[in-house]
């Protein structure tokens, strides 16, 4: 079993919908939860960066940690194209991340 | 499957020596790899693309004779920091993608290498 599980998709969703991606992940010790997104061809960008349990929410994303059921979401609202990418989670209990497989996200216009 | 290794995870060294810093895919063929650094809690940035087999291009403002990139096969890429000072502490992070998921721009991540220079 991975370390941190996450849904490599596609998926296809219209412009407008809630977008919700999640990681499960099985080691306890993690405190630090990160959300990434790539486009094609570039490095990931930081999105989202939350230690410990808790939501944060920047715009249209929201990101929530649930450290009891060891898993994380990234919630994106009134979602559009420009949001298509691939999303990565990634976590980490000191100073080496363990990351997500990544989802292909495709906003349909 | 696909997972990716960094060694060292973790290094500290004094200003002027020189670091190596090794990406290996352990389950499958990696023509591509890449090497970002990462300052905390902001984006990777990418510094280089290395193909098996040929010079590993750069990225604008990255120092090549500062980084050397050695990709000398299909499952192993290294990073050397040569000469390196305060100012190269950083968070290194190396990438791969699988030769044979044809088209595919997934990337797989290792989990980094911490550098300190003192």
């Amino acid at each position: 079993q991975k370390e941190v599980e996450q849904d490599p998709g596609p998926l296809s969703v219209p412009e407008g919908a809630i977008v919700s991606l999640n990681c499960t992940y099985s080691n306890s010790a993690f405190q630090y939860f990160m959300w990434y997104r790539q486009y094609s061809r570039k490095g990931p960008e930081l999105l989202m960066y939350t230690y410990s349990s808790g939501n944060k929410e920047d715009g249209r994303f929201t990101a929530q940690v649930d450290k009891s059921s060891k898993y994380i979401s990234l919630f994106i609202r009134d979602s559009q194209p420009s949001d298509s990418a691939t999303y990565l989670c990634a976590m980490s209990a000191d100073y080496q991340l363990i990351w997500g497989a990544g989802t292909k996200l495709i906003i349909k216009p | 499957g696909a997972v990716v290794s960094q060694h060292p995870s973790r290094v500290i060294c004094k200003s002027g020596t020189s670091v190596k810093i090794e990406c290996r895919s352990l389950d499958f063929q990696a023509t591509t790899m890449f090497w970002y650094r990462q300052f905390p809690k902001q984006s990777l940035m990418l510094m280089a693309t290395s193909n098996e087999g040929s010079k590993a291009t750069y990225e604008q403002g990255v120092e090549k004779d500062k980084f050397l990139i050695n990709h000398a096969s299909l499952t192993l890429s290294t990073l050397t920091v040569t000469s390196a000072h305060p100012e190269d502490s950083s968070f290194y992070i190396c990438s791969a993608r699988d030769r044979g998921l044809a088209g595919s721009d997934t990337q797989y991540f290792g989990p980094g290498t911490r550098l300190t220079v003192l």
